[in-house]
Protein backbone atom coordinates (compact mmCIF):
# COMPACT_ATOMS: atom_id res chain seq x y z
CA UNK A 1 0.00 0.00 0.00
CA UNK A 2 1.93 2.99 -1.43
CA UNK A 3 -0.63 5.52 -0.33
CA UNK A 4 -0.37 8.87 -2.44
CA UNK A 5 2.88 8.85 -4.95
CA UNK A 6 3.31 11.64 -7.07
CA UNK A 7 5.95 11.96 -10.11
CA UNK A 8 8.36 13.25 -10.49
CA UNK A 9 9.73 14.21 -7.68
CA UNK A 10 11.79 17.57 -9.03
CA UNK A 11 11.20 19.17 -12.43
CA UNK A 12 13.17 22.51 -13.87
CA UNK A 13 10.70 23.84 -16.68
CA UNK A 14 12.04 26.85 -19.28
CA UNK A 15 9.47 29.51 -18.99
CA UNK A 16 6.47 28.92 -22.00
CA UNK A 17 6.94 24.36 -21.52
CA UNK A 18 4.25 21.99 -20.55
CA UNK A 19 4.21 19.22 -18.74
CA UNK A 20 1.92 17.33 -16.74
CA UNK A 21 2.41 16.69 -12.83
CA UNK A 22 1.00 12.87 -11.78
CA UNK A 23 -0.35 11.54 -8.63
CA UNK A 24 -1.89 8.08 -8.16
CA UNK A 25 -3.61 7.06 -4.53
CA UNK A 26 -4.19 3.03 -3.86
CA UNK A 27 -6.57 4.07 -0.75
CA UNK A 28 -9.49 3.49 -2.81
CA UNK A 29 -10.40 7.38 -2.01
CA UNK A 30 -13.14 9.20 -4.01
CA UNK A 31 -11.88 12.47 -3.45
CA UNK A 32 -8.52 13.88 -4.83
CA UNK A 33 -6.54 17.47 -4.27
CA UNK A 34 -3.90 19.74 -6.23
CA UNK A 35 -2.05 22.35 -3.52
CA UNK A 36 1.31 24.35 -3.95
CA UNK A 37 3.35 25.60 -1.40
CA UNK A 38 5.23 28.93 -1.90
CA UNK A 39 8.11 29.90 0.30
CA UNK A 40 6.70 31.49 3.60
CA UNK A 41 2.56 30.80 2.96
CA UNK A 42 0.68 27.51 3.83
CA UNK A 43 -0.71 25.34 1.35
CA UNK A 44 -3.18 26.59 -1.22
CA UNK A 45 -5.78 24.50 -3.25
CA UNK A 46 -5.34 24.84 -6.97
CA UNK A 47 -8.39 22.20 -8.43
CA UNK A 48 -10.07 19.16 -6.48
CA UNK A 49 -11.82 16.11 -7.28
CA UNK A 50 -14.66 15.09 -5.29
CA UNK A 51 -15.33 11.94 -7.31
CA UNK A 52 -14.43 10.70 -10.08
CA UNK A 53 -15.90 12.39 -12.99
CA UNK A 54 -16.05 15.44 -11.48
CA UNK A 55 -13.06 18.71 -10.88
CA UNK A 56 -13.31 22.00 -9.47
CA UNK A 57 -11.57 25.21 -9.33
CA UNK A 58 -10.13 25.89 -5.54
CA UNK A 59 -8.16 28.97 -4.64
CA UNK A 60 -5.63 29.56 -7.09
CA UNK A 61 -6.46 27.34 -10.26
CA UNK A 62 -5.32 29.76 -13.13
CA UNK A 63 -2.63 29.08 -15.08
CA UNK A 64 -3.27 24.73 -14.82
CA UNK A 65 -5.41 22.32 -15.94
CA UNK A 66 -6.73 18.82 -14.40
CA UNK A 67 -8.13 15.53 -15.41
CA UNK A 68 -9.52 12.94 -13.14
CA UNK A 69 -8.38 10.29 -15.67
CA UNK A 70 -9.96 7.59 -13.14
CA UNK A 71 -10.63 6.92 -9.44
CA UNK A 72 -6.74 6.29 -8.99
CA UNK A 73 -5.56 8.92 -11.14
CA UNK A 74 -5.47 12.92 -10.86
CA UNK A 75 -3.04 14.96 -12.82
CA UNK A 76 -2.14 18.98 -12.67
CA UNK A 77 -0.88 20.35 -16.15
CA UNK A 78 1.19 23.38 -16.97
CA UNK A 79 -0.12 24.46 -20.28
CA UNK A 80 2.59 27.43 -20.33
CA UNK A 81 4.88 27.94 -17.35
CA UNK A 82 5.97 30.75 -16.12
CA UNK A 83 8.26 32.01 -13.40
CA UNK A 84 5.58 32.15 -11.06
CA UNK A 85 4.53 28.91 -11.10
CA UNK A 86 7.40 27.67 -9.51
CA UNK A 87 6.60 26.09 -6.30
CA UNK A 88 6.26 22.58 -4.42
CA UNK A 89 3.32 20.89 -5.70
CA UNK A 90 1.15 18.20 -3.40
CA UNK A 91 -1.51 15.84 -4.14
CA UNK A 92 -3.64 14.37 -1.35
CA UNK A 93 -6.90 12.55 -1.38
CA UNK A 94 -9.15 11.62 1.11
CA UNK A 95 -11.54 8.53 2.11
CA UNK A 96 -15.07 9.01 1.17
CA UNK A 97 -17.80 9.15 3.91
CA UNK A 98 -19.58 11.47 6.15
CA UNK A 99 -16.93 12.51 8.97
CA UNK A 100 -14.02 10.92 7.16
CA UNK A 101 -11.99 14.06 6.46
CA UNK A 102 -8.26 13.58 6.63
CA UNK A 103 -6.43 14.10 3.79
CA UNK A 104 -3.33 12.11 3.07
CA UNK A 105 -0.46 13.51 1.28
CA UNK A 106 1.91 13.04 -0.98
CA UNK A 107 5.95 13.66 -0.92
CA UNK A 108 5.23 16.60 -3.35
CA UNK A 109 7.28 17.55 -6.21
CA UNK A 110 9.35 20.75 -6.33
CA UNK A 111 9.60 22.81 -9.64
CA UNK A 112 10.79 25.37 -11.15
CA UNK A 113 10.40 27.59 -13.67
CA UNK A 114 13.49 29.61 -15.33
CA UNK B 1 -13.92 33.73 3.27
CA UNK B 2 -12.10 32.48 5.73
CA UNK B 3 -8.40 32.60 6.80
CA UNK B 4 -6.25 31.18 8.99
CA UNK B 5 -3.25 33.32 10.95
CA UNK B 6 -0.38 31.77 12.52
CA UNK B 7 1.01 34.84 14.38
CA UNK B 8 4.78 32.85 15.15
CA UNK B 9 6.51 32.31 12.54
CA UNK B 10 9.39 30.58 14.44
CA UNK B 11 9.70 28.89 18.11
CA UNK B 12 12.24 27.01 19.52
CA UNK B 13 11.89 24.75 22.64
CA UNK B 14 14.08 22.25 24.62
CA UNK B 15 13.72 19.09 24.36
CA UNK B 16 11.20 17.32 26.76
CA UNK B 17 9.95 21.04 27.38
CA UNK B 18 5.94 22.13 26.95
CA UNK B 19 5.30 24.52 23.67
CA UNK B 20 2.21 26.18 22.63
CA UNK B 21 1.74 27.14 18.85
CA UNK B 22 -1.04 29.93 18.25
CA UNK B 23 -3.60 29.84 15.37
CA UNK B 24 -6.51 32.13 15.30
CA UNK B 25 -9.09 31.71 12.33
CA UNK B 26 -12.02 33.74 10.88
CA UNK B 27 -15.20 32.16 9.72
CA UNK B 28 -19.04 32.98 9.93
CA UNK B 29 -19.49 29.02 9.64
CA UNK B 30 -20.98 27.27 12.54
CA UNK B 31 -19.80 24.05 11.49
CA UNK B 32 -16.19 23.11 10.36
CA UNK B 33 -13.17 21.46 11.45
CA UNK B 34 -9.82 22.26 12.68
CA UNK B 35 -6.63 20.23 11.82
CA UNK B 36 -2.83 20.50 12.50
CA UNK B 37 -0.33 19.35 9.98
CA UNK B 38 3.15 18.80 10.66
CA UNK B 39 6.14 19.20 7.80
CA UNK B 40 9.39 18.26 8.31
CA UNK B 41 12.31 18.36 6.63
CA UNK B 42 11.44 15.40 4.48
CA UNK B 43 8.48 17.87 3.37
CA UNK B 44 5.95 15.15 3.75
CA UNK B 45 2.26 16.67 5.09
CA UNK B 46 1.50 14.68 8.57
CA UNK B 47 -1.98 14.78 9.96
CA UNK B 48 -0.94 15.42 13.88
CA UNK B 49 -4.11 16.52 15.44
CA UNK B 50 -8.05 17.06 14.41
CA UNK B 51 -11.18 19.46 16.16
CA UNK B 52 -14.27 19.15 15.33
CA UNK B 53 -16.39 22.39 15.73
CA UNK B 54 -19.41 21.36 17.08
CA UNK B 55 -17.19 19.35 20.21
CA UNK B 56 -16.44 21.22 23.20
CA UNK B 57 -14.14 18.52 24.66
CA UNK B 58 -10.26 19.51 23.37
CA UNK B 59 -8.76 17.09 21.35
CA UNK B 60 -5.59 14.73 22.44
CA UNK B 61 -3.38 12.66 20.83
CA UNK B 62 -0.82 11.17 23.25
CA UNK B 63 2.04 14.40 23.24
CA UNK B 64 -0.69 16.79 21.33
CA UNK B 65 -3.49 18.45 22.60
CA UNK B 66 -5.36 21.32 21.79
CA UNK B 67 -7.39 24.37 23.29
CA UNK B 68 -10.30 24.98 21.11
CA UNK B 69 -12.26 28.30 21.62
CA UNK B 70 -14.90 28.27 19.42
CA UNK B 71 -16.36 31.79 20.67
CA UNK B 72 -12.71 33.76 20.91
CA UNK B 73 -11.68 31.31 17.07
CA UNK B 74 -8.29 30.28 18.49
CA UNK B 75 -7.09 26.83 17.88
CA UNK B 76 -4.15 26.29 19.68
CA UNK B 77 -1.40 22.99 19.88
CA UNK B 78 0.57 22.20 22.83
CA UNK B 79 3.28 19.88 22.39
CA UNK B 80 4.60 17.95 26.24
CA UNK B 81 7.62 16.79 26.54
CA UNK B 82 8.48 17.64 23.51
CA UNK B 83 11.39 15.54 21.45
CA UNK B 84 14.10 15.98 18.67
CA UNK B 85 11.41 14.46 16.37
CA UNK B 86 8.75 17.13 16.91
CA UNK B 87 11.49 19.65 15.01
CA UNK B 88 9.68 21.00 11.50
CA UNK B 89 6.66 23.21 10.27
CA UNK B 90 3.38 23.31 11.80
CA UNK B 91 0.12 24.19 9.50
CA UNK B 92 -3.11 24.94 11.64
CA UNK B 93 -5.98 24.33 8.99
CA UNK B 94 -9.65 25.21 8.75
CA UNK B 95 -12.37 23.42 6.84
CA UNK B 96 -15.58 23.94 5.97
CA UNK B 97 -17.92 21.59 5.23
CA UNK B 98 -19.23 22.40 1.41
CA UNK B 99 -22.31 20.08 1.29
CA UNK B 100 -25.11 19.26 4.27
CA UNK B 101 -23.96 15.94 5.47
CA UNK B 102 -20.49 16.93 5.87
CA UNK B 103 -19.19 14.61 3.01
CA UNK B 104 -17.09 17.51 1.41
CA UNK B 105 -14.76 20.14 2.37
CA UNK B 106 -11.60 21.94 1.32
CA UNK B 107 -8.32 22.84 3.25
CA UNK B 108 -7.23 26.57 4.12
CA UNK B 109 -4.39 26.67 5.75
CA UNK B 110 -2.12 28.93 7.83
CA UNK B 111 1.17 30.45 6.80
CA UNK B 112 2.88 28.14 9.01
CA UNK B 113 5.09 27.59 12.48
CA UNK B 114 9.02 26.87 12.00
CA UNK B 115 9.23 24.46 15.44
CA UNK B 116 13.17 23.42 16.58
CA UNK B 117 13.44 21.28 19.20
CA UNK B 118 17.23 21.74 21.31
CA UNK B 119 19.16 18.96 22.78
Amino acid sequence: NAGVTQTPKFQVLKTGQSMTLQCAQDMNHNSMYWYRQDPGMGLRLIYYSASEGTTDKGEVPNGYNVSRLNKREFSLRLESAAPSQTSVYFCASRAPGQGILEQFFGPGTRLTVL
Amino acid sequence: AQTVTQSQPEMSVQEAETVTLSCTYDTSENNYYLFWYKQPPSRQMILVIRQEAYKQQNATENRFSVNFQKAAKSFSLKISDSQLGDTAMYFCAFMKLLNYGGSQGNLIFGKGTKLSVKP
